[in-house]
């Protein structure tokens, strides 16, 4: 199977830049999703192809990929940006669509 | 606008097969290029991709759980069908359905609300 390896929670102060990094051997050749789920509520897409923005997502919200690691970045992260984030690919055959083990983000 | 709506049992027991309906607006799903998927979330953990059917009936699933899925569509009343056969209580979870963008991979733009499903005796 595949696995992508994200830090379990990420902690920073109103106003500082979050960044939350995705580990997989097949990024190099695969894009990278991001999600973000509040508490309840469904997943929600923030970044697509690794660093599009869907419309209606905050700019302060971008990504990047390099090698085999993906990073999503809050800049200037907010009290209402407190949520877990997956990140989203597959391997290089396709075979195993898999999300990240997701990343608590707290914002105090 | 497009949503998606998940219906189906609250409760089912052991060894049960389970049906879950999604319910699309805003869109076709036989329209060219569209495609559903159907993804999970046990409590406190990541979402878990099952399977995906596209405008054209193909069929995709998840390599671990293929014996036990079944998505087919309903055009007609424009919706999705997923059946999980033989439930065991570490299949409880959220049961979602997502619309499906082809790319690289295919990924989930727009996701229904959620139904959770518990499997207990």
């Amino acid at each position: 199977s595949y696995e992508l390896t994200q830090p379990p929670s990420v902690s920073v102060s109103p106003g500082q830049t979050a960044r939350i990094t995705c580990s997989g051997d097949a990024l190099p050749k695969k894009f990278a999703y991001w999600y973000q789920q509040k508490s309840g509520q469904a997943p929600v897409l923030v970044i697509y192809e690794d660093s599009k923005r869907p419309s209606g997502i905050p700019e302060r919200f971008s990504g990047s990929s390099s090698g085999t690691m993906a990073t999503l970045t809050i800049s200037g992260a907010q009290l209402e940006d407190e949520a877990d984030y997956y990140c989203y690919s597959t391997d290089n055959s396709g075979d195993h669509r898999v999300f990240g083990g997701g990343t608590k983000l707290t914002v105090l | 606008q497009v949503t998606l709506r998940e219906s189906g049992p609250a409760l089912v027991k052991p060894t049960q097969t389970l049906t879950l309906t999604c319910t699309v607006s805003g869109f076709s799903v036989s329209a060219h290029g569209m495609c559903v998927s159907w993804i999970r979330q046990p409590p406190g953990k990541a979402p878990e991709w099952l399977a995906r059917i596209d405008w054209d009936d193909d069929k995709h699933y998840s390599t671990s759980l293929k014996t036990r899925l079944t998505i087919s569509k309903d055009t007609s009343k424009n919706q999705v069908v997923l059946t999980v056969t033989n439930m065991d209580p570490v299949d409880t979870g959220t049961y979602y359905c997502a619309r499906t963008t082809v790319g690289i991979p295919a990924y989930f733009d727009f996701w229904g609300q959620g139904t959770l499903v518990t499997v207990s005796s």
